[in-house]
């Protein structure tokens, strides 16, 4: 079944340290994103990539870095400039080439991430 | 800067009752989704409104854009428990390139935070 997955699910980060969430997409979507997710609140969006070695900046990208080798994946990032990382991750994808596309953004399960 | 505002926040309702969520924006913009969060999941896709005037339905849920009036409604008719989750609407106004205009970069309203009582 075609999809996208996060992994991991939860995750821990020391003070200082950088950690990496995966998403992987096997829907070949052209576009995928990040959005981080605190409750009660709605989703913001970090980083965006519409083709291989090529992303954008979303709203809130200070402390996070991504990059983007392979169509299907499109890790994320959480750098120790990033004070307060405490969240819920989701990754999604969506086709891009078709600019008229009316196919809504697909989302992965998401990764929760909490500081040590 | 788009601005996409939700209200109620929070919304208690009982089995049987009917109820709509609204979703005011800020910028012109003729794409609109709505999505389901259940607790601690990911987010599912409901409807996709794509012009002025669009209206969709699936089951209970009925969702129609008015872009005019940058304001989109979630009509939720003889509520079940079922129903009971968190709603966004996300809108998409575009960015504009050399190539013309992409899609695809969203920004999400606060969301719904839907019970349902028996």
């Amino acid at each position: 079944d075609g999809g996208i997955t996060q992994s991991p699910k939860y995750l821990f980060r020391k003070e200082g340290q950088n950690v990496t969430l995966s998403c992987e997409q096997n829907l070949n979507h052209d576009a995928m994103y990040w959005y981080r997710q605190d409750p009660g609140q709605g989703l913001r969006l970090i980083y965006y990539s519409q083709i291989v070695n090529d992303f954008q900046k979303g709203d809130i990208a200070e402390g996070y870095s991504v990059s983007r080798e392979k169509k299907e994946s499109f890790p994320l990032t959480v750098t120790s400039a990033q004070k307060n990382p405490t969240a819920f991750y989701l990754c999604a994808s969506r086709p891009f080439l078709d600019r008229n596309s009316n196919q809504p953004q697909h989302f992965g399960d998401g990764t929760r991430l909490s500081i040590l | 800067e788009l601005k996409v505002e939700q209200n109620p926040l929070f919304l208690s309702m009982q089995e049987g009752k009917n109820y709509t969520i609204y979703c005011n924006y800020s910028t012109t913009s003729d794409r609109l989704y709505w999505y389901r969060q259940d607790p601690g999941k990911s987010l599912e896709s409901l409807f996709v409104l794509l012009s002025n005037g669009a209206v969709k339905q699936e089951g209970r849920l009925m969702a129609s854009l008015d872009t005019k009036a940058r304001l989109s409604t979630l009509h939720i008719t003889a509520a079940v428990h079922d129903l009971s989750a968190t709603y966004f609407c996300a809108v998409d106004i575009g960015s504009v390139f050399a190539g013309g205009t992409s899609y695809g970069k969203l920004t999400f309203g606060q969301g719904t935070i839907l019970t349902v009582h028996p």
